[in-house]
């Protein structure tokens, strides 16, 4: 069942503390994305890889890593720098390249801050 | 910097109408541009996606069209049915070989709501 699993569903941090988003794709896809989503903000992008061991931060990267080893996998850590880490972060992959680069979601992650 | 705005921010209509959604983008040198659904908690399910080449795409009641030279597009549910009352989203991916290729730019969607 191909797609993209993020992982926890829900996760709750405390305040100094970092935290690690999972996220997983079965899908062969070259690129993977970062976004995160505010009420009434839309979304957002943190960070997007185009090929392995290669990323780039988008437009809210401070406050947060992310590393790319292998194809499938792209974690997100929300550093103790992110001040205002409570939102909802969506995952995303497309094949990078070429016609097409149709995107695809995740489930999403809610992370909030107790 | 691109921007991509949605009108109208929430949409509440009776079961069987037709009904257009609007998205508009500042910078027409794109890519391509991707419909998107969200359920309420949910993550993003692609409904279509057009080509910067391509004036429209279809799947079953949705119609997406792209006018590239004013910044435009728009989707058409057709005889609407309360299973599609949620957020629907618009994002545009830049010209392929800048240094932004790859940074889908997303509108802030549209609240649908479709009542029995």
């Amino acid at each position: 069942d191909g797609g993209i699993t993020q992982s926890p569903k829900y996760l709750f941090r405390k305040e100094g503390q970092n935290v690690t988003l999972s996220c997983e794709q079965n899908l062969n896809h070259d690129a993977m994305y970062w976004y995160r989503q505010d009420p009434g903000q839309g979304l957002r992008l943190i960070y997007y890889s185009q090929i392995v061991n290669d990323f780039q931060k988008g437009d809210i990267a401070e406050g947060y890593s992310v590393s790319r080893e292998k194809k499938e996998s792209f974690p997100l850590t929300v550093t103790s720098a992110q001040k205002n880490p409570t939102a909802f972060y969506l995952c995303a992959s497309s094949i990078g390249q070429g016609l097409g680069t149709e995107a695809f979601f995740g489930q999403g992650t809610r992370l909030t801050v107790v | 910097k691109q921007e991509v705005t949605q009108i109208p921010a929430a949409l509440s209509v009776p079961e069987g109408e037709n009904l257009v959604l609007n998205c508009s983008f500042t910078d027409s040198a794109i890519y391509n541009l991707q419909w998107f659904r969200q359920d309420p908690g949910k993550g993003l399910t692609s409904l279509l996606l057009i080509q910067s080449s391509q004036r429209e795409q279809t799947s079953g009641r949705l119609n997406a069209s792209l006018d590239k030279s004013s910044g435009r597009s728009t989707l058409y549910i057709a005889a609407s049915q309360p299973g599609d009352s949620a957020t629907y989203l618009c994002a545009v991916r830049p010209r392929a070989g800048g240094t932004s290729y790859g940074k889908l730019t997303f509108g802030q969607g549209t609240i649908l709501t479709v009542h029995p």
